[in-house]
């Protein structure tokens, strides 16, 4: 099973620029990363999805390195309401699905 | 759209004793996965389903099973239940093929086993 691992917490301030790091050591070779952002009593919210390289939607950008064993969200300009849980995922698809969550990182921003 | 709903929201039970929990998948999603969360911990993949067939399963031991339905509904059983056993249990709809298909979550389930 995939293992994956991502610092426990990280605070910041309005404004600012967050990235988080996610590392997968048993990635697999057709295995997307996902990251999603969890909010206290509520499931997890989809943010961005990729496979290599530089992936960048409305509210995140997400960076793959070619080895692919980590991968870095970056939050540009957080505010207030980015205060929340964020984890990666993994999707390995060999011998039947299987999602693995990392450690998931508490993000905490102040003004 | 209709999105993720379980239920109940909260419920208590005895050890020893089992529980089901269900879900109502988003319209138009035919996958289903389960995910147990501890608190202050990440969530931890029971299982999935796809057209009523599982077709993936994470370590949990055998008295956690599940269903889905025609409708893609789901439902998550536990017999036996351990003091462990309590949790937030989150449940997420997707699209065939999980690798390109964002997962949609419920606010789950909190179990608490006394």
């Amino acid at each position: 099973l995939a293992k994956t691992t991502q610092p426990i917490s990280m605070d910041s301030y309005e404004g600012q620029e967050v990235n988080i790091t996610c590392s997968h050591n048993n990635i697999a070779t057709n295995d997307y990363i996902t990251w999603y952002q969890q909010f206290p009593s509520q499931g997890p919210r989809f943010i961005i999805q990729g496979y290599k390289t530089k992936v960048t939607n409305e509210v995140a950008s997400l960076f793959i390195p070619a080895d692919r064993k980590s991968s870095t969200l970056s939050l540009p300009r957080v505010s207030l309401s980015d205060t929340a849980v964020y984890y990666c995922l993994s999707v390995t698809t060999g011998g039947g699905n299987k999602l693995t969550f990392g450690t998931g990182t508490q993000l905490k921003v102040e003004l | 759209e209709t999105g993720v709903t379980q239920s109940p929201t909260h419920l208590i039970k005895t050890r020893g004793q089992q529980v089901t929990l269900r879900c109502s998948s988003q319209s138009g999603h035919n996958t289903v996965s389960w995910y147990q969360q501890a608190l202050g911990q990440g969530p931890q993949f029971i299982f999935q389903y796809y057209r009523e067939e599982e077709n993936g399963r994470g370590n949990f031991p055998p008295r956690f099973s599940g269903l889905q339905f025609p409708n893609y509904s789901s439902e998550l059983n536990v017999n036996a239940l351990e003091l462990d056993d309590s949790a937030l249990y989150l449940c997420a709809s997707s699209l065939a093929g999980t690798q390109t298909s964002p997962l949609h979550f419920g606010n789950g389930t909190r179990l608490t086993v006394t």
